[in-house]
């Protein structure tokens, strides 16, 4: 069965820009969360989404958005960038978010650079 | 947020078990214990976990404190495809949505 897809894989913007990064879940995963890596930071805990809901938010500016579709596919948005945007972005699908018993299956991630 | 404590680093021979510790005093109740581990340039993948039992499956074992403050992931023997960074993290099981909070993690080194 297909994992979590991300894409784009990589990507260049410049300050200023704005960019949208698209996750689709495994099959039958109704929970996407997304987080962002970077060698200062480490991974971070964007935001969740079950349902077509933002279920919890992580501590990040409101030029970090997301949606989840019908589908269950999520994408995120991150506007006026800057250049501590810069990281990997990744996203992750569960079955559901509310039993922490559930695993979460990791997409390979969206690598973005701002210049 | 449950937080856990992992050294930064540590060293394996190949071939020998190794296992790498973490802390989460502040665990709740209902909290599952679940190892992650990320191979360079690749997104984390699953490893195992656990609530309260000790845990086994075809990639490791899950060591749990009778006090659920610590826990242990054991690789039987080390591989260098085992070379990653592992992550112990929190997943809560209130009812509710929790924020998912990763360390720092322990970046394994296997030695040939």
């Amino acid at each position: 069965k297909a994992g979590v897809t991300q894409t784009p894989r990589y990507l260049i913007k410049t300050r200023g820009q704005q960019v949208t990064l698209s996750c689709s879940p495994i099959s039958g995963h109704r929970s996407v969360s997304w987080y962002q890596q970077t060698p200062g930071q480490g991974l971070q805990f964007l935001f969740e989404y079950f349902s077509e809901t933002q279920r919890n938010k992580g501590n990040f500016p409101g030029r970090f958005s997301g949606r989840q579709f019908s589908n269950s596919r999520s994408e995120m948005n991150v506007s006026t960038l800057e250049l501590g945007d810069s990281a990997l972005y990744l996203c992750a699908s569960s079955v559901r978010s509310t039993s922490g018993a559930n695993v979460l299956t990791f997409g390979a991630g969206s690598r973005l650079t701002v210049l | 947020d449950a937080k856990t404590t992992q050294p930064n680093s540590m060293e394996s021979n190949e071939e020998e078990p190794v296992h790498l510790p973490c802390n989460h005093s502040t665990i709740s109740g209902t909290d599952y214990i679940h190892w992650y581990r990320q191979l360079p340039s690749q997104g984390p993948e699953y490893v195992i976990h656990g609530l309260t039992s000790n845990v086994n499956n075809r990639m490791a074992s899950l060591a749990i404190a009778e006090d659920r403050k610590s826990s242990t992931l054991i690789l039987h023997r080390a591989t260098l495809r085992d070379a990653a960074v592992y992550y112990c993290i929190l997943r809560g099981n209130s009812g509710g949505y929790q924020k998912v909070t990763f360390g720092t993690g322990t970046k394994l080194q296997v030695i040939p």
